[in-house]
């Protein structure tokens, strides 16, 4: 069973659409988490829920809106996409933060985003 | 705010050479510090970790040590492999709360046969 799942792992659409990024864990974590990966391979991060509850927030723009229905879901949706949301966009899940290894975080395997 | 610096790549191997991939870090007090591996069309996976001063991380032959004095964490293997061929992130989270990774910006290696 796969640990951290992302659908789709592919996207292309054009640009002003909305799409959405599944992401599901099978972990028991408590703390998800959104990370973009640019062109260049720089990673970084978006999101952070911690039992459905925001606690961090990017400056990344209001286009972006995140969604965790359960702790065991972080959904992630984009509107009115543009040509510089291209991208792979990789969820991960962690422990939490109540023990030596909160801080291990385990990752999907990318969804790539193409906005046309 | 915290920052993770490593040497740029890409990185060009023969099979069974020695590997050191540079990773400096600017963080107050603590930090713990990750390399985190991709391999093609994947994604990310733990290498190893260290989260206090001395302490040495190892995992498939791959060793880093914890730093302070140097703020560094840099990546080293003795004899790498064809299925060693991926990019490599190092990372670090502030110690006391923020779980988010601060990454470098990724040292992509080839190893030859």
């Amino acid at each position: 069973d796969t640990a951290v799942s992302q659908t789709p792992k592919y996207l292309v659409t054009q640009m002003g659409n909305d799409k959405s990024i599944k992401c599901e864990q099978n972990l028991g974590h408590d703390t998800m988490y959104w990370y973009k990966q640019d062109s260049k391979k720089f990673l970084k991060i978006m999101f952070s829920y911690n039992n459905k509850e925001l606690i961090i927030n990017e400056t990344v723009p209001n286009r972006f809106s995140p969604k965790s229905p359960d702790k065991a879901h972080l959904n992630l949706h984009i509107n009115s996409l543009e040509l510089g949301d291209s991208a792979v966009y990789f969820c991960a899940s962690s422990p939490g933060t109540h023990s030596w290894t909160a801080n291990i975080q385990y990752f999907g395997a990318g969804t790539r985003l193409s906005v046309l | 705010g915290d920052s993770v610096t490593q040497m740029e790549g890409p990185v060009t191997l023969s099979e069974e050479a020695f590997l050191t991939i540079n990773c400096t870090y600017t963080a107050t007090g603590y930090p713990s510090l990750f390399w985190y591996v991709q391999y093609p069309g994947e994604g990310l996976q733990l290498l190893l970790k260290a989260t206090k001063a001395d302490d040495k991380g190892s995992n498939k032959g791959f060793e880093a040590t914890y730093r302070k004095e140097t703020t560094s964490f840099h990546l080293e293997k003795g004899s790498v492999q064809v299925s060693d061929s991926a990019v490599y992130f190092c990372a670090l989270t502030a110690q006391g709360g923020s779980e988010k990774l601060v990454f470098g910006k990724g040292t992509k290696l080839t190893v030859n046969p």
